[in-house]
């Protein structure tokens, strides 16, 4: 069993639309839950990051973690064609230096 | 320059070549990463540098070999690739190794080829 599973997609909404994007994890000890986002020919930049469970929102993003069910969600709001990218869900253990990456979903939000 | 940066950002090599990929943070960053991302798989730590130390080489075979000169240069030096090595090689930097809020920044990627 993969540390973290993520459907590489790719999902393909109008724009507009709600967005949702999950990871699912294995591991336990993860605290730290992050989320980049990847522009095609470009490196991966943070986009949120959230310790442990809870909700964080920032603008029309919002990052879920539901710890008891290993389970974490990145919501996109009135999704725009320039949201269109390669989404990539991260986790760290506290005290680790080590950052677990699911495989990234591709999304691609349609004039 | 700004942030990460990677040269060159295309490579095309045979399995009989030596190449280098070079990578070059602007950030003062203590800690810099060596990471594979192939197709639709999550993105696979290979090398982990902090303070010019290694302190991560993750079962990667021995035709990767990392450099780090400084704070500021990684170096990847490949001999005697695979078709399967064949991916996009991304660069990393952090504050230190336990950074918060753990972020690290990426360079743009060298894609590299194997003939």
């Amino acid at each position: 069993q993969k540390e973290v599973e993520q459907d590489p997609g790719p999902l393909s909404v109008p724009e507009g639309a709600i967005v949702s994007l999950n990871c699912t994890y294995s591991n336990s000890a993860f605290q730290y839950f992050m989320w980049y986002r990847q522009y095609s020919r470009k490196g991966p930049e943070l986009l949120m990051y959230t310790y442990s469970s809870g909700n964080k929102e920032d603008g029309r993003f919002t990052a879920q973690v539901d710890k008891s069910s290993k389970y974490i969600s990145l919501f996109i709001r009135d999704s725009q064609p320039s949201d269109s990218a390669t989404y990539l869900c991260a986790m760290r253990e506290t005290g680790g230096f080590k950052t677990i990456f699911g495989a990234g979903t591709r999304l691609f939000v349609k004039a | 320059e700004t942030g990460v940066t990677q040269t060159p950002r295309h490579l095309v090599m045979g399995m009989t070549n030596k190449k280098s990929l070079k990578c070059e943070q602007h950030l003062g960053h203590n800690a810099m990463y060596w990471y594979k991302q192939s197709a639709k798989k999550p993105l696979e730590l290979m090398f982990v540098y902090s303070l010019e130390e290694r302190v991560e080489n993750n079962s990667v075979p021995s035709r990767f070999s990392p450099e780090c000169p400084n704070s500021s240069h990684l170096f990847l030096h490949l001999h005697t690739l695979q078709p399967e090595d064949s991916a996009l090689y991304l660069c990393a930097s952090s504050q230190d190794l336990q950074p918060r809020p753990y972020e690290q920044y990426f360079g743009p990627g060298t894609r590299l080829t194997v003939t």
